[in-house]
């Protein structure tokens, strides 16, 4: 069974630009978070989705931050401008509604020059 | 106050001793406690949960949880090299299998060196 797979690996682009991150769930779990991890900080969380339905945002920094789950399946972060202090590595994690463990990617490595 | 505190180490033990890794959360109404591992530019993958108070095992792994310390511990017996790696303590309010089980809170993460 495949995991958690985020994509790109690593992505590097200027302040103002426009990126886009993907992440693709283990195929049937429902929920679907995403994380960030700024050097020299804790991982924290930024937003849950439960199919395409987005369950808490709480954690998302700022408007600049948009996410979607179109379908119920995959999701995009897409951020826009990008900021200097949006570097970071952002993980997406899924989970099922039964034993709702969450099972996280690689992530994303982030630089914002 | 961090709502999740870890001693970012880097704690290093030799090739066969009980690696002792520690944990203190801020909120009383957490429910459910992870620990992840993370190898370098890897994703954290779990490795134990527990909820309820005691010791929990699972192979070379004890969880140790006192919610009335607000402390929770992962105890690696027989450390090995391959154990090198970033231990991720993490909580969360929900109960087990509750629609949110999956937002965590992580602390910061203990580095842990296994030495031959």
């Amino acid at each position: 069974e495949a995991g958690v797979t985020q994509f790109p690996s690593h992505s590097v682009i200027e302040k103002g630009q426009t990126v886009t991150l993907r992440c693709d769930p283990i195929s049937g779990h429902d929920n679907l978070y995403w994380y960030r991890r700024v050097m020299g900080k804790e991982i924290k969380f930024l937003l849950h989705f439960v199919k395409e339905s987005k369950q808490d945002e709480s954690g998302m920094p700022n408007n600049r931050f948009l996410a979607e789950r179109t379908g119920g399946t995959y999701s995009t972060l897409k951020v826009q401008p990008a900021e200097l202090e949006d570097s970071g590595v952002y993980f997406c994690a899924s989970s099922d509604r039964v034993r709702g463990e969450a099972f996280f990617g690689q992530g994303t490595r982030l630089t914002v020059v | 106050q961090k709502e999740v505190e870890q001693n970012s180490g880097p704690l290093s033990v030799p090739e066969g001793a009980i690696a002792s890794l520690n944990c203190t959360y801020s909120d009383r109404g957490s429910q459910s406690f992870f620990w992840y591992r993370q190898y370098s530019g890897k994703s954290p993958e779990l490795i134990m949960f527990i909820y309820s108070n005691g010791d929990k095992e699972d192979g070379r792994f004890t969880a140790q949880l006192n919610k009335a310390s607000q402390y929770v511990s992962l105890l690696i017996r027989d450390s090995q090299p391959s154990d090198s790696a970033t231990y991720l303590c993490a909580v969360n309010k929900a109960a087990a299998g509750g629609t949110s089980y999956g937002k965590l809170t992580f602390g910061q993460g203990t580095i842990l060196t296994v030495h031959p």
